[in-house]
């Protein structure tokens, strides 16, 4: 079945690790997103790419690093710069046009 | 100012009620839109896409006014089951922003 697999489902770490979140599609869609939510709170743009080999920043890009170097695969490296890591991390696909998005299960991701 | 802004919430109504959400955009070049469910602790869901003639699927109508740019979800009948958070999603050129989210929740 096609879908976003993000892995792992939890992950821990402690403070002043860069840690990288995997998000892989078999959607053969073009565009890829990563996105943030804090609990009680909406999701907040972080990274987005249309392409291969390219991405641009979203609304809360500080902190985090992102590559594209395959259609399936957009990961997310949380680094040390990034004052407050620990959310939930959702990653989105899309065929791009007017077609919605699908998401991934997510990663919780704690820092201590 | 956000630029995706919805009703805050929460709402809480009894099974059977109809109840509306509101998500206004400021970008007018704004090409789609969206409305997603987001239980708790899981990814959003798309729930329904929003058309310019407006559309309708069973219980739910999504209604676009871009001359306002506001986006609007009415669910009707309410079930226990609809109780979740409701997400508004607006595309510009490239991006999709989401807006914050409003809790409903439906009581027997």
């Amino acid at each position: 079945d096609g879908g976003i697999t993000q892995s792992p489902k939890y992950l821990f770490r402690k403070e002043g690790q860069n840690v990288t979140l995997s998000c892989e599609q078999n959607l053969n869609h073009d565009a890829m997103y990563w996105y943030r939510q804090d609990p009680g709170q909406g999701l907040r743009l972080i990274y987005y790419s249309q392409i291969v080999n390219d991405f641009q920043k979203g609304d809360i890009a500080e902190g985090y690093s992102v590559s594209r170097e395959k259609k399936e695969s957009f990961p997310l490296t949380v680094t040390s710069a990034q004052k407050n890591p620990t959310a939930f991390y959702l990653c989105a696909s899309t065929r791009g046009g007017y077609s919605p998005l699908h998401f991934g299960n997510g990663t919780r991701l704690t820092v201590t | 100012r956000k630029e995706v802004e919805q009703d805050p919430g929460p709402f809480n109504v009894p099974e059977g009620a109809t109840v509306a959400f509101n998500c206004t955009y400021s970008n007018s070049a704004s090409q789609s839109f969206f409305w997603y469910r987001q239980d708790c602790r899981k990814e959003p869901k798309l729930l329904m896409s929003v058309y310019s003639s407006g559309n309708e699927d069973g219980r739910f109508t999504a209604q676009l006014n871009r001359a306002s740019q506001y986006i609007s979800l009415l669910i009707r009948d309410s079930k226990l089951s609809d109780s979740a958070t409701y997400l508004c999603v607006v595309k510009g050129d490239n991006d999709m922003r989401f807006g914050a989210g409003t809790r409903l929740t439906v009581k027997p």
